[in-house]
């Protein structure tokens, strides 16, 4: 089965721009994977945030957005607040009905 | 707006089978849509189980494929988890979730989650 990477942690500073990455451990992550971002903060159910590569769900600010970069899936939020301070889960399709996460990435905002 | 909630057994006994229900409110199941599970080790990350379609076709984790069954009950709007042969390493909350499948792929919808123990 796929394995789908992401950094396990990074920082940035509040006000700041930062870039999380989604990867595929052979091959390339491309819009056909339809990937997804969803946010968790500990002891809550995830939310999705992004979805179809780059398309935001309802109620989510455009200070996140979704691109592919390279071979990855990119989650950037430009201008970060320290309510971004969680975890940030990828999801990619890989067909036949099989949905795949990520390992995860913890984003702090400090 | 469609709301989910797990609810099932928070203690099963290892080798024995884990059972959950998910009871949907706010959109009915067989109106569209897929639903399925997710499961979180305490501490770890997200893993996707399994999903299906009213009236249509379930997809499976292939490492789970085994040992898990679907169901669901359209009078009551809901539908149910089985995974068989549990051990500790099955010990997780378990979310329950609506699905879009393929083009647009996302869960759109999650419920609180609930948390079973597997014990020996």
């Amino acid at each position: 089965q796929a394995v789908v990477t992401q950094e396990p942690s990074v920082s940035v500073s509040p006000g700041g721009t930062v870039t999380l990455t989604c990867g595929l451990s052979s091959g390339s992550v491309s819009t056909t994977n339809y990937p997804s971002w969803c946010q968790q903060t500990p002891g809550q159910a995830p939310r999705t945030l992004i979805y179809n590569t780059n398309t935001r769900s309802s109620g989510v600010p455009d200070r996140f957005s979704g691109s592919i970069l390279g071979n990855t899936a990119a989650l950037t939020i430009t201008g970060a607040l320290e309510d971004d301070d969680s975890y940030y889960y990828c999801v990619l399709y890989m067909g036949s009905g099989i949905s795949v996460f990520g390992g995860g990435t913890r984003l702090t905002v400090l | 707006q469609v709301k989910l909630q797990e609810s099932g057994p928070g203690l099963v006994k290892a080798s024995e089978t884990l059972s959950l229900t998910c009871v949907v409110s706010g959109y009915s199941i067989s109106r569209g849509y897929h639903w399925g599970w997710v499961r979180q080790p305490p501490g770890k990350g997200l893993e996707w189980i399994v999903s299906f379609y009213h009236s249509g076709g379930t997809y499976y984790n292939p490492s789970l494929k085994s040992r898990v069954t679907v169901s669901e009950d359209t009078s009551k709007n809901h539908f149910s988890l089985n995974l068989t042969s549990v051990t500790a390493a099955d010990t997780a909350v378990y979310f329950c979730v609506r699905q879009r499948v393929g083009s647009g792929n996302r869960f759109d919808s999650w419920g609180q989650g609930a948390l079973v123990s597997v014990s020996s």
